[in-house]
């Protein structure tokens, strides 16, 4: 069975501060990773993924994840916080191996709180 | 969100009724997914439909039931049996790929159902 275990419930950084929303796995073979940021009372929005490849990947609104495989580690990063960051963070996982669909498995959230 | 939607936004049912949630997606995508999200608890996979006119049961099928008859919509009925309904309902749809690798699922902005 695959899992996601995001170890703190909120996370609180001063703006300007770097940010880190750590997030760790579980999974039978090679993980593929999800992080997907979540505003008050809507959907899912997709921030990144790692595949396959470098271990530091890149995505929207200027987060970024480092892939840790001995570590099982997944942590969402981002240089400088904007108040606007604010949100519940998840993170997802799937494995490579006994997964038949597409399916993830998403962690409890974080709320990242910035204050200015 | 764009690309999904759902309706409604929020729903009220009485204790025995059954209701049914909506979701359409203008994205060509062949996979469609149903969540359920409650505080603290992540997102739990209801039902997924991985082409029309087939599904399967994911985590917490029970009390749900859905149907696919069109690419575009995978309605969701909360039947009866459901014991505690009260939660916040998010539909993904994904392209659906065949082979191995993961693709990118895309969340609408979700349904607020509460058990009066």
């Amino acid at each position: 069975a695959q899992s996601v275990a995001q170890p703190e419930d909120q996370v609180n950084v001063a703006e300007g501060n770097p940010l880190t929303v750590k997030c760790t796995y579980s999974v039978s073979g090679n993980p593929y990773l999800f992080w997907y940021v979540q505003y008050p009372n809507r959907g899912l929005q997709f921030l990144l993924k790692y595949i396959t490849g470098d271990n530091l990947v890149k995505g929207s609104y200027g987060f970024e994840a480092e892939f840790n495989k001995s570590q099982t580690s997944f942590h969402l990063k981002k240089p400088s916080a904007l108040v606007s960051d604010s949100a519940l963070y998840f993170c997802a996982v799937r494995g490579e191996i006994g997964n038949a669909g597409n399916m993830l498995t998403f962690g409890g959230g974080t709320r990242l709180m910035v204050k200015p | 969100d764009g690309g999904i939607t759902q309706s409604p936004k929020y729903l009220f049912r009485k204790e025995g009724q059954n209701v049914t949630l909506s979701c359409e997606q203008n994205l060509n995508h062949d996979a469609m997914y149903w969540y359920r999200q409650d505080p603290g608890q992540g997102l739990r996979l209801i039902y997924y439909s991985q082409i029309v006119n087939d599904f399967q049961k994911g985590d917490i099928a029970e009390g749900y039931s859905v149907s696919r008859e069109k690419k575009e919509s995978f309605p969701l009925t909360v039947t009866s049996a459901q014991k505690n309904p009260t939660a916040f309902y998010l539909c993904a749809s994904s392209l659906g790929t065949s082979g191995s690798l993961p693709d990118t699922q895309y969340f609408g902005p979700g349904t607020r159902l509460t058990v009066l």
